[in-house]
């Protein structure tokens, strides 16, 4: 899988939009862009991805940009149970026998 | 309806022991992976299965490892003689057929003393 390039931590005041972003300079043509997000003492949770269109849907939206070579995870109010550290993975399509390939993530604290 | 469970959620050992990690997938999911997150750290691949059969373990770290799925549906990750180096979350998450999004369960936050 193709490597992803994410900032450390972000911080965000309650309510207002987050914009999360991740560099996958690398990606192939068949490389989908998946974010998935821990929150704290949880197991990871699928949040959305996309291939080439942005996507949205009732947890967050995904832009994309043109050549690919870079996504934004976009969380249009954030609330304090929004604090996670969100994590952009690559995956070939049809790959769901293979595992998940994470990287250290953003951690996205929000402040009240 | 019911997600992904693991259990225990906490253990605690002395190094030296074995323990023995269950994870129960969704009802029907076919396929199965075991993870384990560092503090601080992604999680990382350990083994996977295809119903009963482990396709996949180039993941665990020594063949103090061990994971089974006898009938394709619950799974046990056993670990040998636990060293400190142990310590961390183990994570289970499983997918229908076909389908790309995996199900994580919460953990077991081992701790090897």
């Amino acid at each position: 899988d193709a490597k992803t390039t994410q900032p450390n931590s972000m911080e965000s005041n309650e309510e207002e939009p987050v914009h999360l972003p991740c560099n996958h300079s690398t990606i192939s043509g068949t490389d989908y862009i998946h974010w998935y997000r821990q929150l704290p003492s949880q197991g990871p949770e699928y949040v959305i991805h996309g291939l080439t269109s942005n996507v949205n849907n009732r947890m967050a939206s995904l832009a994309i940009a043109e050549d690919r070579k870079s996504s934004t995870l976009i969380l249009h109010r954030a609330t304090l149970r929004d604090a996670a550290v969100y994590y952009c993975i690559l995956r070939v399509w049809n790959s769901g026998n293979t595992p998940l390939v994470f990287g250290k993530g953003t951690r996205l604290s929000v402040i009240a | 309806g019911a997600g992904v469970s693991q259990s225990p959620r906490y253990k605690v050992a002395k190094r030296g022991q074995d323990v023995a990690l269950r994870c129960d997938p969704i009802s029907g999911h076919v396929s199965l992976f075991w993870y384990q997150q560092a503090l601080g750290q992604g999680p990382e691949f350990l083994t996977y299965f295809q119903n009963e059969a482990q396709l996949d373990k180039s993941g665990l770290p020594s063949d103090r490892f061990f994971a089974e799925r006898p009938e394709g549906s619950v799974s046990t990750l056993k670990i040998q003689r636990t060293q400190q180096e142990d310590s961390a979350v183990y994570l289970c998450a499983s997918s229908p057929r076909g389908r790309e999004t995996q199900y994580f369960g919460p953990g077991t936050r081992l701790l090897v003393l």
